[in-house]
């Protein structure tokens, strides 16, 4: 099975950014979308296929996507950004969630 | 608005069965696959299945095929997640989502989430 390997935790400043990794062999190749979920909430899609923006997000979400790591940057973090970050991907006919990355705003 | 509402939280005991529903709304049910996605206390997201309301067609992951059902009624705009006999660790909050259209595609909207409790 395909695996998607996300970090515990990413730490950013109030105001800086934050880069949010998510692994896996020539994910590169496929597309990863990115959802938020803040505490006692349900998940919200942030970036779709790598790169794009759902209308609502705010431009400070930004994905990427090439050889074996697809990454969520967060710009100018908030307070309110504080969550559990997850990337997901379709592999062989079935949907994948990475780890999961809980970002603390300091 | 495009929608999804789940049922209620459900309290339950070990072997006894459960159907839990999500209602769409602001869109045509029939053209968009829903997928069903667990998330166990604390834990992360696991896909579970999905279903094309126009015809039934259903795929489970292979984690959850055999440990329930998934189906829907078009005329009612609802989809559903069914368990014949539960057990303690199936206590999870359940979202669904629509799949947007493409096979790798994305899930959006979600639902709020139900959670199901399954103690003795």
């Amino acid at each position: 099975s395909y695996d998607l390997t996300q970090p515990l935790s990413v730490s950013v400043a109030l105001g800086q950014t934050a880069s949010i990794s998510c692994g896996g062999k020539n994910i590169g190749s496929k597309n990863v979308h990115w959802y938020q979920q803040k505490p006692g909430q349900a998940p919200v899609l942030v970036t779709y296929k790598d790169d794009n923006r759902p209308s609502g997000i705010p431009e400070r979400f930004s994905g990427s996507n090439s050889g074996n790591t697809a990454t969520l940057t967060i710009s100018r973090a908030q307070a309110g950004d504080e969550a559990d970050y997850f990337c997901q991907l379709w592999d062989n006919s079935n949907y994948i969630f990475g780890t999961g990355t809980k970002v603390t705003v300091l | 608005e495009v929608q999804l509402v789940q049922s209620g939280a459900e309290v339950k005991k070990p072997g006894e069965s459960l159907k839990i529903s999500c209602k769409a709304s602001g869109y045509n049910f029939t053209s968009y696959w829903v997928v069903w996605v667990r998330q166990m206390p604390g834990k992360g997201l696991e896909w579970m299945g999905i279903i094309f309301p126009t015809d039934s067609d259903t795929r489970y992951s292979p984690s959850f095929e055999g440990q329930v059902t998934i189906s829907a009624d078009k005329s009612i705009s609802t989809a559903y997640l069914e368990w014949s006999s539960l057990k303690a660790s199936d206590t999870a909050i359940y979202y669904c989502a629509r799949k947007f259209t493409g096979y790798d595609s994305y899930f959006d909207p979600w639902g709020q989430g139900t959670l199901v409790t399954v103690s003795s």
